[in-house]
């Protein structure tokens, strides 16, 4: 049983470029959700699936577009880079919300120069 | 909105310390609560949770309890030990929506 994969685990991008961050989760997962980390600001919601079809915005969600058109997959693509979004990236899933336990990826060390 | 303020970092314990990291929230209802832990290099790990008011969530010797009147969730351990370092995260499920973070408590354990 994988859980939640992420990939690339590492990544460097020139500013302009852009690129997908791929989550697949083998769980059956209803909800899924991309954050990112930054030191001093703990996890910052991008984006989020209630399910494949539905996605919505989370607290900084500029510069990111997503898509969820299956239950197991929840791609994230940076559309043009910039040096602000060089972070770690972590992907989650879990069967609903409430006090379902939420499951991470290993997370996607990005760096944009 | 929906937030959580923890204390901030870093905080350094000698082995067998007692630890304290405070946590409150602020939330409409009755948001689900949860301690995740970062070791170094890692994703994040569930570390316990609470689903409602008095529910103490108990993990790996690590403690803490749901409490409505405080709007808090302390997380404790009585003997800290070199392997519990690590950055320690509070937050919450406030509905339908995905969790809130706190910005994080790093904590350094020295033999």
């Amino acid at each position: 049983n994988a859980g939640v994969t992420q990939t690339p685990k590492f990544q460097v991008l020139k500013t302009g470029q852009s690129m997908t961050l791929q989550c697949a989760q083998d769980m059956n997962h209803e909800y899924m959700s991309w954050y990112r980390q930054d030191p001093g600001m703990g996890l910052r919601l991008i984006h989020y699936s209630v399910g494949a079809g539905i996605t919505d915005q989370g607290e900084v969600p500029n510069g990111y577009n997503v898509s969820r058109s299956t239950t197991e997959d929840f791609p994230l693509r940076l559309l043009s880079a910039a040096p602000s979004q060089t972070s770690v990236y972590f992907c989650a899933s879990s069967w609903g919300a409430s006090g379902n336990t939420i499951y991470f990826g290993e997370g996607s060390w990005l760096t944009v120069v | 909105g929906d937030s959580v303020t923890q204390m901030e970092g870093p905080v350094t314990l000698s082995e067998e310390a007692f630890l304290t990291i405070n946590c409150t929230y602020t939330a409409t209802g009755y948001p689900s609560l949860f301690w995740y832990v970062q070791y170094p290099g890692e994703g994040l790990q569930l570390l316990l949770k609470a689903t409602k008011a008095d529910d103490k969530g108990s993990n790996k010797g690590f403690e803490a309890t749901y409490r409505k009147e405080t709007t808090s969730f302390h997380l404790e351990k009585g003997s800290v030990q070199v392997s519990d370092s690590a950055v320690y995260f509070c937050a919450l499920i406030p509905g339908n929506t995905p969790l809130v973070f706190g910005k994080g408590t790093r904590l350094s354990v020295i033999a």
